[in-house]
């Protein structure tokens, strides 16, 4: 089945602690991306890859680091969090290098106290 | 500043009620207007790509439309299973790879 792995699904945390969620594609996709989504501010870009090594800002992509060493994979890392990134994060692939006809996972619910 | 606008920000429906939903955007040279549906706790779901204006896509009960500067997702005699929140999206001016979304609109269907 053709999908988009998130994990984990919940985490709570403590502010300045490192995490990384992960996200996993099956359906050799090059183009990978994440989201945060937050009430009253819709989706909001933090980062995208267009290919294996290439990576690029989103709208928001302070706080936040990505890697994308192989096509499948393509992790969030918070390297210092902080209750202001309190959010629903979303990965996302695509078969293109552009970014249409998205599968999206099923999304990381994040508490940072 | 590329910019998606999304109207109304809710909408109740009776079942059969056929509605319209807007989404305007302000980016340069549209490379495709995207629509998603989300239902609550799920991640989005692709239901269509737009490229130029004029163009129609269908599904079911939806049918999406664009001009130059707007697009519509129009819901035609909607059953209580289509209530979710209907996303628009188009590429940044700047980047393909740069998603703008709009803020959504919540459709909510009832018997």
């Amino acid at each position: 089945e053709a999908q988009v792995t998130q994990n984990p699904r919940y985490l709570i945390t403590v502010t300045g602690k490192k995490l990384t969620v992960t996200c996993s594609q099956n359906m050799n996709h090059e183009y990978m991306s994440w989201y945060r989504q937050d009430p009253g501010l819709g989706l909001r870009q933090i980062y995208y890859s267009m290919n294996v090594e290439v990576t690029d800002k989103g709208d928001v992509p302070e706080g936040y680091k990505v890697s994308r060493k192989e096509k499948r994979n393509f992790p969030l890392i918070l390297e210092s969090p902080s209750p202001n990134q309190t959010s629903l994060y979303f990965c996302a692939s695509s078969s293109t290098t552009e970014a249409t006809e998205a599968f999206f996972g099923q999304g990381t619910r994040l508490t940072v106290v | 500043e590329d910019q998606v606008t999304q109207s109304p920000e809710a909408l109740r429906l009776q079942e059969g009620e056929s509605s319209s939903l807007n989404c305007s955007y302000t980016v340069s040279g549209l490379r495709g207007l995207f629509w998603y549906r989300q239902d609550p706790g799920k991640g989005p779901e692709f239901l269509f790509t737009l490229y130029s204006a004029g163009e129609e896509k269908e599904k079911e009960r939806l049918k999406a439309t664009l001009t130059k500067k707007e697009s519509f997702l129009h819901i035609t005699a909607p059953k209580p299973e289509d209530s979710a929140t209907y996303l628009c999206a188009v590429p940044s001016t700047d980047s393909w790879g740069k998603l703008q979304f709009g803020a959504g609109t919540q459709v909510v269907v009832t018997p």
